[in-house]
């Protein structure tokens, strides 16, 4: 079946822009996370969707950040005025249950973001 | 905030040898921890969730331990091929079930 996708593969924005990167998680998966990865850096947590609800947010770097997942299927995470430490590949990963702990997460390719 | 360390940062293998490499991450609070395998330009592909003290899983020719009161766990790949160069990622879940990520160890298989 269709794995985790997202959109734009690579999005290159002027500082101050507004951007808008999408997951499309697998069908039927609970659980949606955003990641962040600096180059030569693990990725880092951001928010975490179960359904529609967002139950965590606290990696979110800032209030210019922000994650949505209405109907519980794709998400979107919005950085408003982008700024050069956003550049980052931005990562989407869910899983089947609402077992954090202990579901594997599938991974989508990511969204390579470079703001000049 | 847990801490999670990954040795060495790089390795290169002839192909053929087997390798090990480590994932470091205090032992308290302990919940699970996750490994996985990135290659480039591809999305990370999960290997292995661990939990208990002790536990060994095995993929093919790629196994891993885990030791939760000492703190580490290992990925052992035997007879090294090409297939193998990628990233190998370990995460460690906290008592706030998030996953916290090592840095990665990049494996390269010299034909």
């Amino acid at each position: 079946g269709a794995g985790v996708s997202q959109s734009p593969r690579y999005k290159v924005a002027k500082r101050g822009q507004d951007v808008a990167l999408r997951c499309d998680p697998i069908s039927g998966h609970v659980s949606l996370f955003w990641y962040q990865q600096a180059l030569g850096q693990g990725p880092e947590f951001l928010t975490y969707f179960q359904n529609e609800a967002q139950l965590d947010k606290s990696g979110l770097p800032s209030d210019r950040f922000f994650a949505e997942r209405p109907e519980g299927s794709v998400s979107t995470l919005k950085i408003q005025r982008t700024q050069q430490e956003d550049s980052a590949v931005y990562l989407c990963a869910s899983s089947l249950g609402g077992s954090v702990g202990t579901d594997t997460q599938y991974f989508g390719p990511g969204t390579r973001l470079t703001v000049l | 905030i847990l801490n999670v360390e990954q040795s060495p940062q790089s390795l290169h293998v002839q192909e053929g040898d087997s390798t090990n490499f480590t994932c470091s991450f205090p032992s308290s609070n302990f919940y699970a921890l996750h490994w996985y395998r990135w290659e480039t330009a591809k999305s990370p592909e999960a290997l292995f969730v661990m939990t208990l003290n002790g536990d060994e899983k095995k993929k093919g020719r790629i196994s891993a331990t885990l030791n939760t009161k000492e703190g580490y766990s290992y990925l052992y790949i035997k007879g090294s091929q090409p297939e193998d160069s990628a990233t190998y990622l370990c995460a460690c879940m906290d008592s706030n079930y998030q996953l916290i990520w090592g840095a990665g160890t990049k494996l390269i298989i010299k034909p």
